[in-house]
């Protein structure tokens, strides 16, 4: 299975909301509702951030929301903070028992 | 709360084997598959291996199939990944990371695994 496409890159200003889309196939993001995307400082390792597509983890602020539409999964960031500079993957069931990543992007907050 | 803690990394020489551990705590172990996941230096991540909670199944990316295999001891909550055929791209992070229905819901430090001659 590929990886799946996500921007390397993405911007925006304290307060400001900024979208990551995760792009995929028929066969992967298509075909499963098991989108989940996760968030990676410098050094750290991975924190689960949104799962089956829109749902939250206790902990995590409702300013991160997810969305699926066909075969592109986004995640959009409401209300951008300092701390949510950081790498951010999104994951899909790949059928078969197999899981694909995406690409990854990274935030910055100007 | 819930601790997962790997060990056993290293360098190791192309072609050689190495073995991972994953200690876990704070959780009903038996009852959550658990995954591996690598991360080579300042790449992205990628899915390795799963095993169900009680190690009646296990799955391989088609990357690490032949060469790892993981398992794991209910008793002493540990997880393993034994790696055989090590070759450089294998160079990365690993991580150990528990299950919670087709995603990962709390991931391990990692530990480094570096194959080089």
């Amino acid at each position: 299975h590929s990886a799946l496409t996500q921007p390397p890159s993405a911007s925006g200003s304290p307060g400001q909301s900024v979208t990551i889309s995760c792009t995929g196939t028929s066969s992967d993001i298509g075909a499963y509702n098991y989108v989940s995307w996760y968030q990676q400082h410098p050094g750290q390792a991975p924190k689960l951030m949104i799962y089956e597509v829109r749902k939250r983890p206790s902990g995590v602020p409702d300013r991160f929301s997810g969305s699926k539409s066909g075969n592109t999964a986004s995640l959009t960031v409401s209300g951008l903070q300092a701390e949510d500079e950081a790498d951010y993957y999104c994951c899909s069931d790949a059928g078969n028992n197999n899981f694909v990543f995406g690409t990854g992007t990274k935030v910055t907050v100007l | 709360q819930v601790q997962l803690v790997e060990s056993g990394g290293g360098v190791v020489q192309p072609g050689g084997s190495l073995r991972l551990s994953c200690a876990a705590s704070g959780f009903t172990f038996s009852s959550y598959g658990i995954h591996w996941v690598r991360q080579a230096p300042g790449k992205g991540l990628e899915w390795v291996a799963f095993i169900e909670n009680d190690g009646s199944r296990v799955h391989y990316a088609d990357s690490v199939q032949g060469r790892y295999t993981i398992s794991r001891d209910n008793s002493r909550n540990t997880l393993f990944l034994q790696m055989n055929s090590l070759r450089v791209e294998d160079t990365a992070v690993y991580y150990c990371a528990k299950d919670l229905w087709y995603c990962f819901d709390f991931w391990g430090q990692g530990a480094l695994v570096t194959v080089s001659s």
